[in-house]
């Protein structure tokens, strides 16, 4: 059974500091996905990370795949209170429409 | 373009009794799924099709049923609903034509009383 453990679940901080979330897995992944989820929302994809080693910006958020893809992280670069919310990494493999989602990250940022 | 359109948004059903929560797609999607999502443990698999005619189980399967009678449409069932499936369920779909994007639906609120 393929899983992925993300973390932290909980990350409280002030505006203007910068953070990581983790997802690892001892599987291979074909892709690496991250959503923010609002309350209330289904997930809102943010990125999809295919090539292992593979950076991707979005704006104050940086996304790292894993050189053997089987990990990845998210940094937010002076975190804002729009950041607010929750982060999930998903993990694709071959077979298309399917996902392992890691268990979420709960992000408050205070003003 | 409505993308995926989950009804009802919430219900509250007695223990035993059985619900169909609907799922509807107008993206020509080949593969829908079903997911659902508990505090702390993200979103887990229950069923997904990669076509008309075609399911498989995924990782909490058991206490529902799903067909996929066309393309657009991939309901779920409760067949005899217990307080364990209270949660928030999720319908997504995804397709090469989009990519492989998976698009999620708002969510259907579900609590087993």
């Amino acid at each position: 059974t393929q899983l992925l453990e993300q973390s932290p679940q909980f990350l409280s901080i002030q505006e203007g500091e910068n953070l990581t979330v983790y997802c690892n897995s001892s599987s291979v992944f074909s892709s690496l996905q991250w959503y923010r989820q609002e309350p209330g929302e289904g997930p809102v994809l943010l990125v999809t990370v295919v090539t292992g080693g593979e950076v991707k910006k979005l704006k104050r958020l940086t996304f790292q795949f894993g050189d053997a893809r089987k990990d990845s992280s998210l940094h937010i670069t002076a975190a804002q209170p729009g950041d607010t919310g929750l982060y999930l990494c998903a993990g694709a493999g071959n077979q298309g429409g399917k996902l392992i989602f890691g268990q979420g990250t709960e992000l408050s940022v205070k003003p | 373009n409505a993308g995926v359109t989950q009804t009802p948004k919430f219900q509250v059903l007695k223990t035993g009794q059985s619900m169909t929560l609907q799922c509807a797609q107008d993206m020509n999607h080949e593969y829908m799924s079903w997911y659902r999502q508990d505090p702390g443990m993200g979103l887990r698999l229950i069923h997904y099709s990669v076509g008309a005619g075609i399911t498989d189980q995924g990782e909490v399967p058991n206490g529902y049923n799903v067909s996929r009678s066309t393309t657009e449409d991939f309901p779920l069932r409760l067949l005899s609903a217990a307080p364990s499936q209270t949660s928030v369920y999720f319908c997504a779909s995804s397709g090469w034509r989009s990519g492989n994007t998976i698009y999620f639906g708002e969510g259907s609120w579900l609590t087993v009383v």
